[in-house]
């Protein structure tokens, strides 16, 4: 079956730093690929998404390639912020756009 | 435009309760899919609905349940509740167009106690 793998967290930054965190997946067929963040008691929002190799995502400054040939799709980001703490999900969809399949989640705290 | 909004925020009930939340999709949606996200654990997919049919099903025991009605709203049901149901229980909705893409609500955080 489908699985994500994260890099476990938490991840302490200080504010500027760069920032990688780690995602690496099994599936099926050609799934899309994708970044969720989660702030403190909020829902989860969609961050980027890559629907093919090669594809590269990014949104408010965040990145991720969908790399087919290592099954990984690394999120990164030149300079992070305070306000980028929260929690990280890596994700993928199935071939027919049914589920969403998550993995456990990057904690990310950014100090000043 | 309104997002995905869930009710109720919070709830508290005892173990074998029964317990019915509710998810209203963004408007245009006609995709509501629901899942569970136990303390520090990434979303486990529950059902999809789709025009008011099932789509999808993700291993949960048959005491869950759920519907899609005429306005594509929907609604989680759980019987028999046990202390591990505890969560927050997440609706998404996502277009025909970009299905691939979901919405996620604020969550319902169900306490089993």
């Amino acid at each position: 079956g489908n699985s994500v793998t994260q890099m476990e967290g938490p991840v302490t930054l200080s504010e500027e730093a760069f920032l990688t965190i780690n995602c690496t997946y099994t599936a099926t067929g050609y799934p899309s690929l994708f970044w969720y963040v989660q702030y403190p008691g909020e829902g989860l929002q969609l961050l980027l998404k890559a629907t093919k190799a090669d594809d590269k995502g990014s949104n408010k400054g965040f990145e991720a390639t969908y790399r087919k040939e290592t099954t990984s799709f690394h999120l990164e980001k030149g300079s992070v912020q305070v306000s980028d703490s929260a929690v990280y999900f890596c994700a993928l969809s199935d071939t027919g756009r049914r589920a969403l399949t998550f993995g456990s989640g990057t904690r990310l705290q950014v100090q000043p | 435009d309104a997002g995905v909004t869930q009710s109720p925020t919070h709830l508290i009930k005892t173990r074998g309760q029964h317990v019915t939340l509710r998810c209203s999709p963004i408007s245009g949606h006609k995709s509501v899919s629901w899942y569970q996200q136990v303390l520090g654990q990434g979303p486990q997919f529950i059902f999809q609905y789709y025009e008011k049919e099932e789509r999808g099903r993700g291993n949960f025991p048959d005491r869950f349940s759920a519907r899609q009605f005429p306005n594509y709203s929907s609604e989680l049901n759980v019987n028999a509740l046990l202390l591990g149901d505890s969560a927050l229980y997440l609706c998404a909705s996502s277009s025909r167009s970009r299905g691939d893409e979901q919405y996620f609500g604020p969550g319902t955080r169900l306490t089993v106690t």
